[in-house]
């Protein structure tokens, strides 16, 4: 059983498009990260958010975090090249806090 | 050190023998984490490191799985026997806090291909 659903799988746009990558669970989570992976590194932390309504914002990239603290989105605008990456989200469970969770994650290409 | 360091980076190894992977967390980070990461299955969970104490070995997937910390430092994941479903990316990382809520910083992996 997948407890973090990202949709879509893939993703491939052009450069200045804009994009929201979705992820969703039927769990609660005390905490929600997105992170993103290029090829041949680790997955690197973008941001993590704590309470249901939350949103932060990095540059071009807006989280929020469900009211419900189920689920959240990562919104992009004006996409570029060096957008692109594995996205993921990873939520940590009500019941443990420490054990991250992660979705499958989102491979998004922007082309120039 | 400045990051999560991992060796090897690459691994290829025959079937049926063991191979180390080693982990070196950030300077004073308690508690450390390994992942495995195979082709579309994202990020699995192996082990979890609270100082040199492994509270939660739920997800190795078999007793050929075993890990050890020394020194609240280094770590060291051991597979013995390798199989070819073995084959995937291991992922080391640690965190400042007990808790994950504050996020983990990753090394680059070690990548096993078993043959």
């Amino acid at each position: 059983t997948q407890l973090l659903e990202q949709s879509p799988q893939f993703l491939s746009i052009q450069e200045g498009e804009n994009l929201t990558v979705y992820c969703n669970s039927s769990s609660v989570f005390s905490s929600l990260q997105w992170y993103r992976q290029e090829p041949g590194e680790g997955p690197v932390l973008l941001v993590t958010v704590v309470t249901g309504g939350e949103v932060k914002k990095l540059k071009r990239l807006t989280f929020q975090f469900g009211d419900a603290r189920k689920d959240s989105s990562l919104h992009i605008t004006a996409a570029q090249p060096g957008d692109t990456g594995l996205y993921l989200c990873a939520g940590v469970e009500g019941g443990s806090n420490y054990k991250l969770t992660f979705g499958k994650g989102t491979l998004l290409t922007v082309n120039p | 050190g400045a990051g999560v360091s991992q060796s090897p980076s690459n691994k290829v190894t025959e079937k049926g023998k063991d191979v180390e992977l080693r982990c070196d967390p950030i300077s004073g980070h308690t508690a450390l984490y390994w992942y495995r990461q195979s082709l579309g299955q994202g990020l699995e969970f192996l082990i979890y490191f609270q100082g040199n104490s492994a509270p939660d070995k739920s997800g190795l997937p078999s007793d050929r799985f075993s890990a050890e910390r020394t020194g609240g430092s280094v770590s060291t994941l051991t597979i013995q026997r390798t199989q070819q479903e073995d084959s995937a990316v291991y992922l080391c990382a640690s965190s400042q806090t007990k808790t994950g809520i504050g996020g983990y910083t990753f090394g680059s992996g070690t990548r096993l291909t078993v043959v």
